[in-house]
């Protein structure tokens, strides 16, 4: 079946320093999604990328997916402790378009003040 | 602006017990999604319902029963808890069967003694 993998696992930055996460799939997908679950707290959705290639950008977040569709990246521009948190990144199961998501082992950030 | 409702947030089980977790997604939103985490792992899909028909199925145990009722709430049903079912059991809701946002609720935690 589809695996979405995921690294690093965890990641340890002083604020003000980058951080990138990247996330690879076994299968070609139609759409990535990406999100963010807080110490605690629930996924909460952060964005969906569509296109090949397509790089959007939240503030200090830029999300990339790659042109053959396979892998993705979140990219966060000097970090600030409301950072911290586990981001995952999620793909479509299956062939049928259902609306499950697959998710990644996710990547947990803890940023030092 | 409403967001998912689940119920109960915490229950305590003894083994070979049973349990049932409820769920109430956004007004209009006709499909329900439940998750199964376990402490510092990526959610697991379990089941999923579009307007109130199973539309998809995961690594839903066999003694784990779900379903949608008419007023778009979902309930999963849990039997002969057993101690690896210890675990945050999110349910999720999004508009049409996607690709698109899922809305996640705070989560259901399950303790089996």
């Amino acid at each position: 079946g589809q695996q979405v993998m995921q690294i690093p696992q965890y990641q340890h930055v002083q604020e003000g320093e980058d951080f990138t996460t990247y996330c690879n799939s076994s299968t070609t997908l139609s759409n990535i999604q990406w999100y963010k679950q807080r110490p605690g707290g629930h996924p909460v959705f952060l964005i969906q990328l569509v296109k090949s290639g397509e790089v959007k950008k939240q503030k200090r977040l830029t999300f990339q997916f790659g042109e053959a569709k396979k892998n993705s990246s979140l990219h966060i521009t000097a970090t600030q402790t409301t950072d911290v948190g586990t981001y995952f990144c999620a793909g479509p199961g299956g062939s049928s378009n259902t609306g499950k998501l697959i998710f990644g082992q996710g990547t947990t950030l803890q940023v030092k003040p | 602006a409403a967001g998912v409702i689940q119920s109960p947030r915490h229950l305590i089980k003894e083994k070979r017990e049973t349990a049932t977790l409820k769920c109430y997604p956004i007004p209009r939103h006709d499909t329900v999604y439940w998750y199964q985490q376990g402490p510092g792992q990526d959610p697991q899909f379990l089941i999923s319902f579009y307007e109130k028909m199973q539309s998809d199925k995961g690594s839903i145990p066999d003694r784990f029963s779900a379903q949608q009722f008419s007023d778009y709430h979902s309930e999963l049903n849990m039997s002969s808890l057993e101690l690896g079912d210890s675990a945050l059991y999110f349910c999720a809701s999004s508009l049409g069967r996607g690709p698109g946002e899922l809305f996640f609720g705070e989560g259901s935690r399950l303790t089996v003694l």
